[in-house]
C-alpha cells in the first residue's frame, strides 16, 4: 500500500497568513492526489484533485501543487472559515490512502 | 447534483453486526461508483472498499478483508456496507464517498454514521 505521510500535524496561524501543507506519498503517484477540508461534526469537502485542479466553487485562495511523490497545498491568505482539518488522499491505486491529517488552529 | 443520505447511528455489542445504507438521489446507483470510508474518534480517515469501474468489482482494505460487504440494491439505489464480529476499535463514523467520473476521489458524501461498538 501507498504510504502517505502529511505534516505538519497541526499548525497555528492568523486570519491573512500563508499557510503551506505538505504530502509526501511513499512511491511515485504522478498527480492522482485530491485535497479535503473537514471541521468538526461535518463530512470532508473536496477542495483540489488531479494535484492542481481546484473543485468548483473553491475559493481561488486554496491552490495545489506537486506530482510524483512530494505535494503541497497553500492557502493563500486564511480566513477565519479556513480554520479546519485538512486532508490529502492519493488515488493512484488501491487501497486508496490518506494523510494523516494536519489541524489549521487559530494563532 | 448528488445526494447521498445515510441510515441513523447504531449501537451494537461487540461481536455482532451492523449494516449502513446509502440512498442516493440526483442520479442513479449504477452511474456511480461507491466507496466507504470511516474515521475513528479524533482520528483521521481511513478507506474501507468500494467499486472499481475499471475492473467492475468491489475492491476492499485488506483490514477489513472478511469482515466487510458491499452491496448495492438498483432498484431502490441504495448502496450497503455491512461489518461484522465488530469490536471496539470499530466504533466510527461511517461514511459513504463517491464521485461522477469513478476517478478514485471524492465530490460527494453521505452525511456519516455513526456506530457505536459498546459492552
Amino acid at each position: 500500500a501507498i504510504r502517505i505521510t502529511q505534516s505538519p500535524s497541526s499548525l497555528s496561524a492568523s486570519t491573512g497568513d500563508r499557510v503551506t501543507i505538505t504530502c509526501r506519498a511513499s512511491q511515485g503517484i504522478s498527480s492522482y492526489l485530491a485535497w479535503y477540508q473537514q471541521k468538526p461534526g461535518k463530512a470532508p469537502k473536496l477542495l483540489i484533485y488531479a494535484a492542481s485542479t481546484l473543485q468548483s466553487g473553491v475559493p481561488s485562495r486554496f491552490s495545489g501543487s506537486g506530482s510524483g511523490t512530494d505535494f503541497t497545498l497553500t492557502i493563500s491568505c486564511l480566513q477565519s472559515e479556513d480554520f479546519a482539518t485538512y486532508y490529502c488522499q492519493q488515488y493512484y491505486s488501491y487501497p486508496l490512502t490518506f494523510g494523516g491529517g494536519t489541524k489549521v488552529e487559530i494563532k | 447534483q448528488v445526494q447521498l443520505v445515510q441510515s441513523g447511528a447504531e449501537v451494537k455489542k461487540p461481536g455482532a453486526s451492523v449494516k449502513v445504507s446509502c440512498k442516493v438521489s440526483g442520479y442513479t446507483l449504477t452511474e456511480l461508483s461507491m466507496h466507504w470510508v470511516r474515521q475513528a474518534p479524533g482520528k483521521g480517515l481511513e478507506w474501507m472498499g468500494g467499486f472499481d469501474p475499471e475492473d467492475g468489482e468491489t475492491i476492499y482494505a485488506q483490514k477489513f478483508q472478511g469482515r466487510v460487504t458491499m452491496t448495492e440494491d438498483t432498484s431502490t439505489d441504495t448502496a450497503y456496507m455491512e461489518l461484522s464480529s465488530l469490536r471496539s476499535e470499530d466504533t466510527a463514523v461511517y461514511y459513504c464517498a463517491t464521485d461522477l467520473k469513478g476517478s478514485g476521489y471524492f465530490d460527494y458524501w453521505g452525511q456519516g454514521t455513526l456506530v457505536t461498538v459498546s459492552s
